[in-house]
């Protein structure tokens, strides 16, 4: 089946930093859909991109569809408290279901 | 709208036990999903179905049964429980199989 490494598996950062997160696939993905779970709740969709080379924003999120179409990036700009939380990245096959990936979870210290 | 609603939020089974856990929602999509995510990992398909009637087995189905005889609802069957299913399980629903899913709030599930 479908494989996709999210890296890093997690994160500990300063409130105030910029922080960057990625996903890779072994197979060509037609959609990519970044989440992000808070404690105790279900994932909450962020961002959707169905393009190679796609750049879309979401506030301070920013995330790209990769050139290849095997990868995508997720970019949170200056940070906040209410950033903490796991974050998800998921692709779609044409034809195939979503996979998800492991998840980054993600602390920002005050 | 609702969105997806998941009832219980939580539950304790003792090992042999049944039950169902319901979801439904009111957005009209076609697709719905059920997943579980153990502590730590990321989310796994059980089941899905792509109408009313219509039901296909996911990554993680054994153990598991489900039905959707209306748009609305799609409710997940444990017949017996095992150790092994205790987890938090998640509903979502698309428009489209190419369509972002949206989730409920889960089910934390305990089997002892």
């Amino acid at each position: 089946g479908q494989q996709l490494n999210q890296s890093p598996q997690s994160m500990f950062i300063q409130e105030g930093e910029d922080v960057s997160m990625n996903c890779t696939s072994s197979s060509i993905f037609n959609t990519w859909l970044w989440y992000k779970q808070d404690p105790g709740e279900g994932p909450v969709l962020l961002i959707a991109l169905y393009k190679a080379g796609e750049l879309t924003s979401n506030g301070r999120l920013t995330a790209q569809f990769g050139i290849t179409r095997k990868d995508s990036f997720l970019n949170i700009s200056a940070s906040i408290p209410s950033d903490v939380g796991i974050y998800f990245c998921a692709g779609q096959e044409s034809g195939s279901r979503l996979t998800f990936g492991e998840g980054t979870q993600l602390t920002v210290n005050p | 709208n609702a969105g997806v609603t998941q009832t219980p939020k939580f539950r304790i089974l003792k090992i042999g036990q049944s039950m169902t856990l319901q979801c439904a929602q009111d957005m009209n999509h076609n697709y719905m999903y059920w997943y579980r995510q153990d502590p730590g990992m990321g989310l796994k398909l059980i089941y899905y179905s792509v109408g009313a009637g219509i039901t296909d087995k996911g990554e993680v189905p054994n153990g598991y049964n489900v039905s959707r005889s209306t748009t609305e609802d799609f409710p997940l069957r444990l017949e017996l429980a095992a150790p092994s299913q205790t987890s938090v399980y998640f509903c979502a629903s698309s428009y489209t199989a190419v369509y972002e899913q949206y989730f409920g709030p889960g089910t934390r599930l305990t089997v002892t």
